[in-house]
């Protein structure tokens, strides 16, 4: 099974501010089958990047990700107030067919 | 605008079963692979389940295979999840949800349901 680990569990930065999220697997995952959703409450998720770095439908370019591997990175470049949720990284692939890190909650400091 | 909506949640006791529902609008879900997603309160995402387009294919997480079924309906756009000896630890918003059959990744969720498993 692959592991996804997130980090930090929790990140508190203010709006304007750079968010960096790291998603870590415990074995190479490929970049393809590599995702992003944000979370608000009471709301399902919603996809922000595929492929490890491509940007879904309607999400604006301050969300970035990158990485290859084990080491994935979600960037948001300034942050807005709706920015402020709670970010899973997913992958598909082997058994399970999908695992989700655990999430990292962006607060506002 | 292509849209999901599950239905059939509530409160349910230990041992139960319970079938949810997922209805979907729009004209791609006879090619549309499909999942269960599953959140415990105050919990991370899990998946439980996948179901090729035209049904014949299915996997599960291993901590509900042999408990629960998915299954689909085309003619009735209609995607369901069939959960028996049912726990506690299966108290979750259940979230139907379609996957990219090229990228795998998420791209349409439902609203989500309530099941509750307690006496």
């Amino acid at each position: 099974e692959i592991v996804l680990t997130q980090s930090p569990g929790t990140l508190s930065l203010s709006p304007g501010e750079r968010a960096t999220l790291s998603c870590r697997a415990s074995q190479s995952v490929s970049r393809t089958y590599l995702a992003w959703y944000q979370q608000k409450p009471g709301q399902a998720p919603r996809l922000l990047i595929y492929g490890a770095s491509s940007r879904a439908t309607g999400i604006p370019d301050r969300f970035s990700g990158s990485g290859s591997e084990t080491d994935f990175t979600l960037t948001i470049s300034r942050l807005e107030p709706e920015d402020f949720a709670v970010y899973y990284c997913q992958q598909y692939g082997g058994s399970p067919m999908h695992t989700f890190g655990q999430g990292t909650k962006l607060e506002i400091k | 605008e292509v849209q999901l909506v599950e239905s059939g949640g509530g409160l349910v006791q230990p041992g139960g079963s319970l079938r949810l529902s997922c209805a979907a609008s729009g004209s791609t879900f006879s090619s549309d692979e499909m999942n269960w997603v599953r959140q415990a309160p105050g919990k991370g995402l899990e998946w439980l389940a996948y179901i090729s387009s035209g049904g014949s294919i299915t996997h599960y997480a291993d901590s509900v295979k042999g408990r629960f079924t998915i299954s689909r309906d085309s003619a009735k756009n209609s995607l369901y999840l069939h959960m028996s000896s049912l726990r506690a630890e299966d108290t979750a918003v259940y979230y139907c949800v379609r996957n990219n059959w090229n990228w795998y990744y998420f791209d349409l969720w439902g609203q989500g349901t309530l099941i509750t498993v307690s006496s």
